[in-house]
């Protein structure tokens, strides 16, 4: 089956710290990947995605995250929390032979001031 | 201004009613999503149209049925209400579909919040 794990429901880290929220994929074939990220009471934005090239993909507000795919993770990254980063993080796939989107259970990042 | 909006935001109804939800994008996007949100923050997709064509269907009940009188609208039918049916209820849109060149971006609508009594 084709799926997505997040396996931390909750992330904690101080503001200026760095920050890693983790995700874990199955899929048949190569997979597509993305990170979205949910304020409260919004619908989900895009951070960031991995096609093909550079296993490390820089996206939107400082985040990064890098396509491992012997371990088939794709963590999300940040260098220096900022509280205003605090959120609900979705790890998404797409498997090349589809045109759905599968998400992850989600993280909830808190950073504390 | 607002890139992918849904009407209404709040939606409160009785069990055995019919009730629909309605998405406009104004992207000029070709492509358009409903998710559900249920109350543990799973996010799953239900179905997507590509220009008024129907893509993804993914196994909900048939008391649910997407419409889409052209490619910037995406309504949602939902017949005879189910108390398991309370959720959020995202509209999202992608320039094409998935696999095409911007494809693989969605946009997504701020959410219907349902909650069937």
């Amino acid at each position: 089956a084709q799926s997505v794990a997040q396996p931390e429901d909750q992330v904690n880290v101080a503001e200026g710290n760095p920050l890693t929220v983790k995700c874990t994929y199955s899929v048949s074939g190569n997979p597509y990947l993305f990170w979205y990220v949910q304020y409260p009471n919004r619908g989900l934005q895009f951070l960031l995605k991995y096609i093909t090239g550079d296993n490390l993909v820089k996206g939107s507000y400082g985040f990064e995250a890098e396509f491992n795919k012997s371990q088939t993770s794709f963590h999300l990254k940040k260098p220096s929390a900022l509280v205003s980063d605090s959120a609900l993080y979705f790890c998404a796939v797409r498997p090349d032979s589809s045109y759905k989107l599968i998400f992850g259970s989600g993280t909830r990042l808190l950073v504390r001031p | 201004d607002t890139a992918v909006s849904q009407t209404p935001k709040y939606l409160v109804t009785q069990m055995g009613n019919d009730k629909s939800i309605k998405c406009e994008q104004n992207l000029g996007h070709d492509t358009m999503y409903w998710y559900k949100q249920d109350s543990k923050k799973f996010l799953k997709i239900m179905f997507s149209y590509n220009n008024k064509e129907l893509i993804i269907n993914e196994t909900v009940p048939n008391r649910f049925s997407p419409k889409s009188p052209d490619k910037a609208h995406l309504n949602l039918h939902i017949n005879s209400l189910e108390l398991g049916d309370s959720a959020v209820y995202f509209c999202a849109s992608s320039p094409r579909p998935p696999g095409l060149a911007g494809g693989d971006t969605q946009y997504f609508g701020p959410g219907t919040r349902l909650t069937v009594l």
